[in-house]
C-alpha cells in the first residue's frame, strides 16, 4: 500500500526549531520529486519546498528561504523539513506529498503534480 | 504568479453542473492542476496538466484551459463532491494555488 506518514509536529515558541518527518512506504522514494505543502488554520493550501528524487536540487516558497531546509534519506524513505526561527505565520498543518511528473507528448515538457498526500502534521508556534 | 479563483464559494444542489474558474497572472501553458479538499483531510489530485484525469477520479469531473484561464466542471454533483477545491500552477517555481472554492450544498 502507497502511503505518506508525517511526525514531528507540535507546539514551540516563537524563534524556536522543529524537524518534521514523512515515511513513505509502497513505491520506490527515490524516483521521485517530494514536497511539503502546509496549511494555516482555516486558511488555504501553500506549497513550501520540493526535492529532486536524488536530493540534488531544492526549491523554497520566499517566505522559508534561509529558515527551512528540506531533506531526504532515501536508505530510510523518509522526507524531512528543518524548520528554524519559527514565527507565528509558520503554523499550519504541514503536508509531505509525492511530486510526480507526467509527460505531455504534444507539449513536449512534464506535467507536476502531487499525486499521493500524506495526513499531515500540526505545527503550532506560540508562546 | 498569482492564481485567482473564482466563486470563492458556491452552492449548489445534487445532480446540478458546476463550473469554477481559475485565473493566472501570467501565460502558463497547460501546466495546471485541480485538487478536492474535504474538511480535516489532505488533499486529492482530480486534474492534471488543465484536462487530464487522474486514475480513479470520476468522469463526471472535467478540465480545460490553457494560458491563463482555467475551468474545472463537475457535470453532475454527487453529495461527496461538496468540498473545497484548488487550482495549482506547475509552471515555475514557486508554485501557487489559488485561494480555493468552497462548494456548499444548497
Amino acid at each position: 500500500e502507497v502511503q505518506l506518514v508525517e511526525s514531528g509536529g507540535g507546539l514551540v515558541q516563537p524563534g524556536g526549531s522543529l524537524r518534521l518527518s514523512c515515511v513513505i512506504s509502497g513505491f520506490t522514494f527515490s524516483d521521485h520529486w517530494m514536497a511539503w505543502v502546509r496549511q494555516a488554520p482555516g486558511k488555504g493550501l501553500e506549497w513550501v519546498a520540493n526535492i529532486k528524487g536524488d536530493g540534488s536540487k531544492k526549491n523554497y516558497v520566499d517566505s522559508v528561504k534561509g529558515r527551512f531546509t528540506i531533506s531526504r534519506d532515501n536508505a530510510k524513505k523518509s522526507l524531512y523539513l528543518e524548520m528554524n526561527s519559527l514565527t507565528a505565520e509558520d503554523t499550519a498543518v504541514y503536508y509531505c506529498a509525492r511530486d510526480v511528473n507526467y509527460f505531455d507528448s504534444s507539449g513536449g515538457h512534464y506535467f507536476d503534480a502531487f499525486d499521493i498526500w500524506g495526513q499531515g502534521t500540526m505545527v503550532t508556534v506560540s508562546s | 504568479i498569482q492564481m485567482t479563483q473564482s466563486p470563492s464559494s458556491l452552492s449548489a444542489s445534487v445532480g446540478d453542473r458546476v463550473t469554477i474558474t481559475c485565473r493566472a497572472s501570467q501565460g502558463i501553458r497547460n501546466d495546471l492542476g485541480w485538487y478536492q479538499q474535504k474538511p480535516g483531510k489532505a488533499p486529492k489530485l482530480l486534474i492534471y496538466g488543465a484536462s487530464s484525469l487522474q486514475s480513479g477520479v470520476p468522469s463526471r469531473f472535467s478540465g480545460s484551459g490553457s494560458g491563463t484561464d482555467f475551468t474545472l466542471t463537475i457535470s453532475s454533483l454527487q453529495p461527496e463532491d461538496f468540498a473545497t477545491y484548488y487550482c495549482l500552477q506547475d509552471y515555475n517555481y514557486p508554485r501557487t494555488f489559488g485561494q480555493g472554492t468552497k462548494l456548499e450544498i444548497k
